[in-house]
């Protein structure tokens, strides 16, 4: 069965600081991978995702993740943080069959703070 | 093009009392799904549904939840007799095509069963 561990609940980063966000997954097939991101009082919206292309995957806002299948992450990262970057950001796995991704399997969610 | 509409935001029932959520799909999205989230939990899908037909209902509880997307309207997702382990965040998302990345997520409703 497919599972995702997104580690740390909430990660503090000061502003201009690097974000590092930890997505790792188990999936028995190649995955498809997203990172989606939630503002405060809005919807969930997709950052990025990975489809079995490119393993650097660029997203909106200046972030990027990158695919290592050997270490079955999927980290995010972002060079400096924005006051603007602070909402809950979560990593989901589908087992690659795009027209049922509404069946993807998420993670708990990693809440970003951001020091001014 | 406002995006996906849910309401309430927030919904206090009793034990035993039923609680309705809305979600207005984006202009154009005729696929609707429900997610729960459950504290310091990933998001679990619940029903996917088209106008007037329910596609995959695989993850509702079997009894007591109930979901509806009527030829005019919001979908409706219901909670009959509602218990505290129903308390959770309840989001929905729509898209003009099934699945693919196009969907677009809700604000989410957050239920409080006291």
């Amino acid at each position: 069965a497919q599972s995702v561990t997104q580690l740390g609940s909430h990660v503090s980063v000061s502003e201009g600081a690097l974000v590092l966000l930890r997505c790792n997954y188990s999936s028995s097939v190649p995955p498809y991978l997203f990172w989606y991101v939630q503002y405060p009082n809005q919807g969930l919206q997709l950052l990025l995702k990975y489809t079995s292309a490119a393993t650097l995957v660029k997203g909106i806002n200046g972030f990027e993740a990158e695919f290592k299948k050997s270490e079955t992450s999927f980290h995010l990262t972002k060079p400096s943080a924005h006051m603007s970057d602070a909402a809950e950001y979560f990593c989901a796995v589908s087992d690659g069959f795009m027209d049922s991704n509404y069946q993807l399997i998420w993670g708990a969610g990693t809440k970003l703070i951001i020091k001014p | 093009n406002a995006g996906v509409m849910q309401n309430p935001r927030h919904l206090v029932r009793r034990r035993g009392q039923e609680a309705r959520l809305r979600c207005s799909p984006m202009k154009g999205h005729s696929h609707v799904y429900w997610y729960r989230q459950l504290p310091e939990e990933g998001l679990k899908f619940m029903v996917y549904l088209q106008k007037e037909n329910i596609i995959d209902e695989s993850g509702m509880p079997k009894e007591r939840f109930s979901a509806e997307f009527p030829k005019e309207g919001p979908s409706i997702l219901r909670i009959q007799q509602v218990v505290r382990g129903d308390s959770a965040a309840y989001f929905c998302a729509s898209s003009p095509v099934q699945g693919g990345t196009e969907a677009f997520f809700g604000q989410g409703t957050r239920l409080t069963v006291v």
